[in-house]
């Protein structure tokens, strides 16, 4: 799988935007990028995924770079249930495990 | 909620021993990962079973062994259990079609079991 690089942690204040970047400069023409984040004592959970045009859900918007070497998660408004550790994982179409990296633990201010 | 239970939600045991871990997936979710959260490792993937049969393989140990039931719940086995199994243990299920997995398919994940190895 290719790898994929996070800086370890960022911080936020309430209710300001987020944008946490992600560098995959080995990526796949197949790859699609996940985003999954993994609050305190819980299991991950999805958040977003794009292969090449940006995408909006009700969670957050993904910016993809036009080569695809890198991308990011932008959460519009952060509060205080966004604090959790974020990881950013390439995953083939034909494939299903999922690779997760170091993430990063993004801790939001109030 | 994400729809997937495990069981039990904490297990403590002693070197040596063997457990078993339960997962039951989403209504309707063919398929059923398996993942090991260490404090040294992180997060890795175990095993995957799609309808019963074993689809992938990650980095399991020859001690771990994991299979799919026809009602689709799965259990994860352990034994001969070193302290360096204590982990949290996460099952997923995700709902790709009959033609096979999809990497744009989510995965749900249960809340996890804790185990312990004293």
């Amino acid at each position: 799988d290719a790898k994929t690089t996070q800086p370890n942690s960022m911080e936020s204040n309430e209710e300001e935007p987020v944008h946490l970047p992600c560098n995959h400069s080995t990526i796949s023409g197949t790859d699609y990028i996940h985003w999954y984040r993994q609050l305190p004592s819980q299991g991950p959970e999805y958040v977003i995924h794009g292969l090449t045009s940006n995408v909006n859900n009700r969670m957050a918007s993904l910016a993809i770079a036009e080569d695809r070497k890198s991308s990011t998660l932008i959460l519009h408004r952060a509060t205080l249930r966004d604090a959790a550790v974020y990881y950013c994982i390439l995953r083939r179409t034909s494939g299903s495990r999922l690779t997760f990296g170091e993430g990063t633990q993004l801790t939001v201010n109030p | 909620d994400s729809g997937v239970t495990q069981t039990p939600k904490h297990l403590i045991t002693a070197t040596g021993q063997r457990v078993t871990l339960r997962c039951s997936p989403r209504s309707g979710d063919l398929s059923v990962y398996w993942y090991q959260q260490s404090l040294d490792q992180g997060l890795q993937f175990l095993i995957q079973y799609y309808n019963g049969e074993e689809r992938a393989k990650g980095n399991i140990l020859e001690r771990f062994s994991a299979q799919q039931f026809p009602d689709l719940h799965s259990e994860l086995n352990l034994s001969s259990l070193e302290l360096g199994d204590s982990a949290l243990y996460f099952c997923a299920s995700s709902g790709e079609g009959l033609a096979g997995g999809r990497g744009y398919n989510e995965q749900f994940f249960g809340p996890g079991t804790r185990l312990t190895v004293l």
